[in-house]
């Protein structure tokens, strides 16, 4: 049963334009979320992170939504630039004494120039 | 910037051979994970410390996989024997305390003949 979802395997985006990627899960009890980038033969890299008790983080392009009724994360990028071309994973925590992060599947982004 | 380091980057075994893989956190990080990524999948922990003691290793398939950490800094993973369903991406990533943020490793990609 895979707790975090990442429906879209790829997404091809226009230089410029808004990238969105979607991630959904199931476990109502998950309360912090992370974004990773991760580009070939290299590990993930941290992108953003949003806690349960907020609907939106931003840093710089990049801006984490979080809708907690229909339990569901995306991530926008804005301009979406050719270097943004990766996999990006979504994870998803319940704070027990821990973090244990459950990952998605991931979905490979390409930014067309 | 601090990164998380791990040796080797690739690794070619046969099957029934034992590999190990190192892994030094960032300095100051008490917490380490080592992850298992096969392609198109998200990663999936195996084994977490906290410090020199095992948090969960849950996932860890305990009759060829072993992991320590014996002064609570770096860390080695260690597989015997190895077998065809071992090849993946290794990664190995640590946080400050129980904070919410990991940080990866580039990884250690196994290919198991």
């Amino acid at each position: 049963d895979q707790q975090v979802k990442q429906n879209s395997p790829s997404l091809s985006v226009q230089e410029g334009r808004i990238s969105i990627l979607n991630c959904d899960y199931t476990n109502s009890m998950f309360d912090y979320f992370l974004w990773y980038k991760k580009y070939p033969a290299e590990g993930p890299t941290f992108l953003i992170s949003i806690s349960s008790i907020k609907d939106k983080n931003e840093d710089g392009r990049f801006t984490v939504f979080l809708n907690k009724s229909a339990k569901h994360l995306s991530l926008h990028i804005v301009p979406s630039q050719p270097g943004d071309s990766a996999v990006y994973f979504c994870a998803a925590s319940a704070f027990a004494g821990t973090y244990k992060y459950i990952f998605g599947t991931g979905t490979r982004l390409k930014v067309l120039a | 910037e601090a990164e998380v380091a791990q040796s080797p980057r690739y690794k070619i075994t046969e099957k029934s051979q034992a590999v190990a893989f190192w892994c030094d956190p960032i300095s100051g990080h008490a917490t380490l994970y080592w992850y298992r990524q096969i392609l198109g999948q998200g990663p999936e922990l195996l084994v977490q410390f906290q410090d020199e003691s095992v948090v969960d290793d849950s996932q860890l398939p305990k009759d060829r996989f072993s992991a320590e950490r014996l002064k609570g800094v770096d860390s080695t993973l260690k597989i015997q024997p190895a077998e065809l369903g071992d090849s993946a991406m290794y990664l190995c990533a640590s946080s400050f305390g129980n904070q919410e943020t990991q940080y990866f490793g580039p990884g250690t990609r196994l290919l198991v003949l």
